[in-house]
């Protein structure tokens, strides 16, 4: 079965560190654009981050740039998300998601089941 | 507030049709394909529509989408209870350089 298998996540004071990790499988990781989506409580849906098949390509939403740090290692399909400097507002479920490079960059036909960050003193 | 508005609710009964629009600009919808997503209740978003108007594989055939200048559509037809969900458009913005979502419509199923 394709699926993506998230960790990480969990409570962490406002201007700390949180590394979130997602481990694909049954399908060519390596052929794949991945990204992160959240959703704050309550919420739709924003944009985090994505990075292409390579890593030659990498994109930040303005919210998060400086302070966020998408990785990837094809090796070990598995993809990254450093979190530094986290805020309150970053408080959100974060969706691991993968869409094939042929495809448009907003793609997203693999979705993780989705980790709870929480930024609170 | 999002790049993409969609109405914030929509509803049918059982059989009719709805649609959902999705306004956007000519940095965005005007230039680009457009997806759609479903969330079901407590799931992970589901893609339901990409390149505008293409279903992925298991997507019933009452699922469709269009586009039209700056603005985007999802039609359902055939309205039944398992379609009771928020939907969201997405689209890539060349302005921002990122992907930007619509804010979400919630669909009821009376």
């Amino acid at each position: 079965e394709v699926q993506l298998v998230q960790s990480g996540g969990g409570l962490v004071k406002p201007g700390g560190s949180l590394r979130l990790s997602c481990a694909g499988s049954e399908f060519t990781f390596s052929s794949y654009t991945m990204n992160w989506v959240r959703q704050a409580p309550g919420k739709g849906l924003q944009w985090v981050s994505s990075i292409t098949h390579t890593s030659a390509y990498i994109y930040y939403a303005d919210s998060v740039k400086g302070r966020f740090t998408i990785s990837r290692d094809n090796a070990k399909n598995s993809l990254f998300l450093q979190m530094d400097s986290l805020r309150a507002e970053d408080t959100a479920v974060y969706y691991c998601t993968g869409g094939d490079t042929a495809m448009a960059l907003s793609v997203f036909d693999i979705w993780g089941q989705g980790t709870m960050v929480t930024v609170s003193s | 507030q999002s790049v993409l508005t969609q109405p914030p609710s929509a509803s049918g009964t059982p059989g009719q049709g709805v649609t959902i629009s999705c306004s956007g600009s000519s940095s965005n919808i005007g230039i680009n394909t457009v997806n759609w997503y479903q969330q079901l209740s407590g799931t992970a978003p589901k893609l339901l529509i990409y390149s505008t108007s293409q279903r992925p594989s298991g997507v019933p055939d009452r699922f469709s989408g269009s586009k039209s200048g700056t603005s985007a559509s999802l039609a359902i037809s055939g309205l039944q209870s398992d379609d009771e969900a928020h939907y969201y458009c997405a689209v890539w913005d060349d302005t921002q350089n990122g992907v930007v979502f619509g804010g979400g419509t919630k669909l009821t199923v009376l």
